[in-house]
């Protein structure tokens, strides 16, 4: 159970391109749904806080504009790079929350976006 | 403010040895603490978590992990190690709140020697 499906695993586009990543939690409900950046050798570094039907959260120094988040439903959150450079080149991983807060974070398998 | 510190970004041990990975915490709350896998362009698989209760907390894979309070530590112990069990390691420490901030510390690599 517990099943966080990313789509896609892996993007390779042009410089100038919207990308957007899903995240979709299968067999569970997601209240809240967590969008991280993982640089090469590197933790992963929270970007926002995605709450069903209200705007996301985001943490300090992350552009809102730059990275749109959209979670309208239960079961999907979405991530849309927009206008896209080679220094947006990550790893990107999102986790999805059931409910109380004695529920652990179930991750997805992540996107590696290549911007060329 | 909570945060995070694993000890060694990389760790090696040879086939059935002792694993023994290293993390210590600070939170201003009592914290939950969680050790995370991940395999290479993967995302991380939950091995344990730590909430309320029992201090020694036992995982998936073999794995377990003691929550010392007195020493602020989390670490995760396998008694033999298997080449399957070559990944990274993540700690990570939330406050209880309905926010479930999660902070991971930086990553031990963790290599099985054959």
């Amino acid at each position: 159970g517990a099943v966080v499906s990313q789509h896609p695993s892996r993007v390779i586009c042009k410089s100038g391109t919207s990308v957007k990543i899903e995240c979709r939690s299968l067999d569970f409900q997601a209240t809240t749904m967590f969008w991280y950046r993982q640089f090469p050798k590197q933790s992963l570094m929270l970007m926002a806080t995605s709450n069903e039907g209200s705007k996301a959260t985001y943490e300090q120094g992350v552009e809102k504009d730059k990275f749109l988040i959209n979670h309208a439903s239960l079961t999907l959150s979405t991530l849309t790079v927009t206008s896209a450079h080679p220094e947006d080149s990550s790893f990107y991983i999102c986790s999805a929350k059931q409910g109380n807060s004695n529920q652990p974070q179930h991750f997805g398998d992540g996107t590696r976006l290549s911007i060329l | 403010a909570q945060s995070v510190t694993q000890l060694g970004s990389h760790v090696s041990v040879s086939e059935g040895a002792l694993v023994l990975l290293r993390c210590n915490y600070s939170s201003s709350v009592p914290p939950y603490l969680f050790w995370y896998v991940q395999y290479p362009n993967q995302g991380l698989q939950l091995l344990l978590k730590y909430t309320t209760g029992a201090t020694l907390v036992k995982g998936i894979n073999g794995f377990e992990a003691e929550f010392k309070k007195s020493e602020t530590s989390f670490h995760l112990t396998k008694p033999s190690a298997h080449m399957s069990d070559a990944a990274e390691y993540f700690c990570a420490v939330s406050d209880k709140g309905g926010y479930q901030k999660v902070t991971f510390g930086t990553g031990t690599k963790l290599q099985v020697i054959p």
